[in-house]
């Protein structure tokens, strides 16, 4: 069974810093391209970040260019997202989740979710 | 960047209904559309990508059709789960979500 499992949310103050966690089971992950999508409270989806699956390829957000930056460590099948400079319009939901293509070096569908973890920003 | 632009936001539906979400592209996309359902509390869960193909596991009442910058998703008779919030997704460029498409129950 695929599983993701997100952590790492929490409450921070403006400009401060989190780093999210995503661990995955159930396939190899390190076969797949994974990306994090965020949704504010109340409101709809939005792609954060892509990482590829050799991390030679990894796409931002114009959003959080230069402020959050994504990794994974495909030996420990964790992706993870480092934010800082963090601001109250960052508070979301982040859920992680694996393009369905496999390994490529474009963004496509996304066919595995985790449940999220809430971030908020707020002094 | 690549917008989409869903209509309605949202509407009302009886159980057995025939319903039909559009999605337009700011430029052509060709297939590169994927829809998802999200319920309140859950992540988003794929129904259709390549603008037509179903997901493994999801019922035949949901289709997609669509090419270049419009797409519909049709759901040909509304059961009780699927009341929920519907994305589309473009990923011609990156992966630009609409801004979702809210079915509840009349």
């Amino acid at each position: 069974e695929v599983q993701l499992v997100e952590s790492g949310g929490g409450l921070v103050q403006p400009g401060g810093s989190l780093r999210l966690s995503c661990v995955v089971s159930g396939f190899t992950f390190s076969s797949y391209s994974m990306i994090w999508v965020r949704q504010a409270p109340g409101k709809g989806l939005e792609w954060v970040s892509y990482i590829s699956s050799s991390t030679i390829t990894t796409y931002y957000a114009d959003s959080v260019k230069g402020r959050f930056t994504i990794s994974r460590d495909n030996a420990k099948n964790s992706l993870y997202l480092q934010m800082d400079s963090l601001r109250t319009e960052d508070t979301a939901i982040y859920y992680c989740a694996r393009d369905a293509y496999g390994s490529g070096s474009s963004m496509y569908y996304f066919d595995y979710w985790g449940q999220g973890t809430l971030a908020t920003v707020s002094s | 960047a690549i917008r989409m632009t869903q209509s309605p936001s949202s509407f009302s539906a009886s159980t057995g209904d025939r319903v039909t979400i559009t999605c337009r592209a700011s430029q052509g996309i060709g297939s590169y559309l994927a829809w998802y359902q999200q319920k309140p509390g859950k992540a988003p869960k794929l129904l259709i990508y390549a603008a037509t193909t179903l997901q493994s596991g999801v019922p035949s009442r949901f289709s997609g059709s669509g090419s270049g910058t419009d797409f519909t998703l049709t759901i040909s008779c509304l059961q009780s789960e699927d009341f929920a919030t519907y994305y589309c997704q473009q990923y011609y460029s990156y992966g630009t979500f609409g801004q979702g498409t809210k079915v509840e129950i009349k």
